[in-house]
């Protein structure tokens, strides 16, 4: 079956200082698609950042890039110039494209004043 | 476009009450989906639709059933609502085959059970 796991429940880091957050996957698959989604106190759920598996190259967008090793099958998220806006909580989700999404149990990350 | 739009916010019920949530979406997606979240469980799949007419269970389908009323709308019913239905309720939707594969979701219920 598939998993995510994501091993850091909360972390904080001043802004503007640059934060990673870890995930990884276990799939006996070779094609799939990796997303990071973030959950503001808003609750909305917001796509940050996808990556697809055959793509070697990194996914990034503006502030948000990604570090994906398909061999250790890990996933990190890295936000750099961390802003007061970017406080949430992060998931990290796979699929194997079957219709179905798996999400991590989350990061709430806090940026701090 | 609205996107997904669910329906209440908010919800408190007795224990042994029904109700149902409404899901919706006008992306003209095929699938559809219910999670529910729970602290420190992240999102959790009750059911999901992959067509209209369609219905399939996920991680959690006990105590709730579902209806594709047609390719907009998914409602999520509570026959007899139970204390550990205390949850936030997400629908999302998606359109698999496309180049994305993600999930666009709604603004979530948050449903109390007494």
């Amino acid at each position: 079956a598939q998993t995510v796991t994501q091993s850091q429940p909360e972390m904080s880091v001043q802004e503007a200082e640059t934060v990673t957050l870890s995930c990884t996957y276990d799939t006996s698959e070779s094609n799939y698609y990796l997303f990071w989604y973030k959950q503001p106190p808003s609750r909305q759920m917001i796509l940050v950042i996808r990556q697809e598996a055959y793509k070697q190259q990194n996914a990034t967008e503006n502030r948000f890039s990604v570090n994906f090793q398909k061999a250790a099958k890990s996933f990190s998220l890295k936000i750099s110039d961390s802003q007061l806006g970017d406080t949430a909580m992060y998931f990290c989700a796979f699929t194997n494209r079957d219709d179905k999404i798996i999400f991590g149990k989350g990061t709430r990350l806090h940026i701090l004043p | 476009n609205a996107g997904v739009t669910q329906t209440p916010k908010f919800q408190v019920l007795k224990t042994g009450q029904s109700m149902t949530l409404q899901c919706a979406q006008d992306m003209n997606h095929n699938s559809m989906y219910w999670y529910r979240q729970d602290p420190g469980m992240g999102l959790r799949l009750i059911y999901y639709s992959a067509s209209e007419g369609t219905t399939d269970k996920g991680e959690v389908p006990n105590g709730y059933n579902v209806s594709r009323l047609n390719k907009r709308e998914f409602s999520l019913r509570l026959e007899s609502a139970a204390p550990s239905q205390t949850s936030v309720y997400f629908c999302a939707s998606s359109r698999p085959g496309t180049a994305s594969y993600e999930q666009y979701f709604g603004p979530g219920t948050r449903l109390t059970v007494t």
